[in-house]
């Protein structure tokens, strides 16, 4: 069975601050998906990366970075110099293929607020 | 990019009554629907994975018969809440992909409450 686990419930920190979103994950196949997604205080889902398994290269967007570690199984958010508008809940999702069908589920973590303070 | 328009945004109504919220893939054809409840504070579950012009297949714990799933164009996806009670109050929110593997994209959810 999949699993993602986002240790951090909640973080809490000054504007221009660099922040680490951890997120671990477990699963039995070899080939699977990791996401990042954005949901802010109006809930819609924003879509911030996809990696697939055999990706082990980092990513830099911007003011965002993510670190793919499989010996590890975590795939780590970083926001350098956050910003007030950076303040929302981050959910890091694992997607594999269903059992028996051909439908990729994604498993949610519990999901980290981060809240960035002026 | 992408864009999944979910209607209605917001509903308040009796217990008793059915809910009907549409998901409608606005720039592509979705070949699959997902449809997640999500409670306050609380991280998405998947209710049901629905591909076009097929039935629904609901998690385990979700019942079929009070979560009504259409998909009945490459566009469009609908969740009827059936017999709606305060227990089914939540936050709705459908996702649509083009094709296997590829990256969901969410709507803006549908906030259910339940009198």
């Amino acid at each position: 069975a999949q699993k993602v686990t986002q240790a951090q419930t909640e973080i809490s920190v000054v504007e221009k601050e660099d922040v680490t979103l951890d997120c671990v994950y477990e699963t039995r196949d070899t080939t699977y998906y990791l996401f990042w997604y954005k949901q802010p205080p109006s809930g819609e889902l924003v879509f911030l990366i996809r990696r697939n398994s055999f990706d082990e290269q980092n990513e830099i967007s911007g003011r965002y970075s993510w670190n793919f570690q499989k010996s590890t199984s975590s795939f780590n958010f970083t926001i350098t110099a956050s910003q007030v508008v950076d303040s929302a809940v981050y959910f890091c999702a694992l997607s594999e293929a269903a059992s028996g069908g051909s439908n990729y589920k994604l498993t949610f973590g519990k999901g980290t607020l981060l809240t960035v303070n002026p | 990019g992408a864009v999944v328009s979910q209607h209605p945004s917001w509903v308040i109504c009796k217990s008793g009554t059915s809910v009907k919220i549409e998901c409608r893939s606005l720039d592509f054809q979705a070949t699959t629907m997902f449809w997640y409840r999500q409670f306050p504070k609380q991280s998405l579950m998947l209710m049901a994975t629905s591909n076009e012009g097929s039935k629904a297949t609901y998690e385990q714990g979700v019942e079929k018969d009070k979560f009504l799933i259409n998909h009945a164009s490459l566009t469009l996806s609908t969740l009827t809440v059936t017999s709606a009670h305060p227990e089914d109050s939540s936050f709705y929110i459908c996702s649509a992909t083009r094709r296997n593997n590829q990256p969901q994209h969410f709507g803006d959810g549908t906030r259910l409450s339940i009198l």
